[in-house]
């Protein structure tokens, strides 16, 4: 089965730097590469998306890039704000299903 | 309702005692799925059901653990003879179809077995 791993676990950033988080998976047959943004108490609420005819895709401070051939995908988000400070989840999608990575948790210090 | 609504969002049960938790997802979405969020750790996919196929089971840990959705759309997730080790968020989301269609998450049922 499909198997997603992600790093960093945590990262920490200054108000106003850049971010980047990477995913890599193991079944080249997923086509659909989502990622979510968890804040605390709440439940994953999608941030942005990626399809496999795609390498890449940006919406105002976040993007998102995909190489198939090493699968591998990446979060980048630029111009860091406190309030993007959450938990963020990658994602791939096999037969219908979302396996998603282990996380990462976000900190940007004002 | 707009998004996806679970209930209950917080239940204490007794170790051995049966739970259910309720899930109305978005209407109209044919794809139903449970996830569980163990503290701190990432989302263990548990069960799918895509309109009126066959659920797909593959991720329930146990037969403690079953999952019915009704004309669907409502879903129902038992656990039966709780353990301390069900103490989790149970997330539940809901999509149009299945692949490749955006999935969405309600806030969650948060369990905790004593």
């Amino acid at each position: 089965g499909e198997n997603v791993e992600q790093h960093p676990s945590t990262l920490s950033v200054q108000e106003g730097d850049s971010a980047v988080i990477k995913c890599t998976y193991s079944d080249s047959a997923s086509n659909y590469f989502p990622w979510y943004k968890q804040e605390l108490g709440k439940g994953p609420q999608l941030i942005i998306d990626i399809r496999s005819n795609v390498g890449e895709k940006k919406d105002q401070r976040i993007a998102v890039t995909l190489n198939k051939t090493a699968k591998h995908f990446s979060l980048h988000i630029t111009e860091t704000q406190p309030e993007d400070s959450a938990v963020y989840f990658c994602a791939a999608t096999l037969d219908d299903k979302l396996i998603f990575g282990t996380g990462t948790r976000l900190q940007v210090f004002p | 309702g707009a998004g996806v609504s679970q209930s209950p969002s917080n239940k204490v049960t007794e170790k051995g005692k049966d739970v259910e938790l309720r899930c109305d997802p978005i209407s109209g979405h044919t794809a139903l799925y449970w996830y569980r969020q163990s503290l701190g750790q990432g989302l263990e996919f548990l069960i799918y059901f895509q309109g009126n196929s066959a659920p797909d089971k593959s991720g329930l840990p146990s037969d403690r653990f079953s999952a019915e959705r009704t004309g669907g759309s409502v879903s129902t997730l038992t656990i039966q003879r709780t353990q301390q080790e069900d103490s989790a968020v149970y997330l539940c989301a809901s999509s149009w179809t299945g692949s490749g269609n955006t999935i969405y998450f309600g806030e969650g049922s948060w369990l905790t077995v004593v």
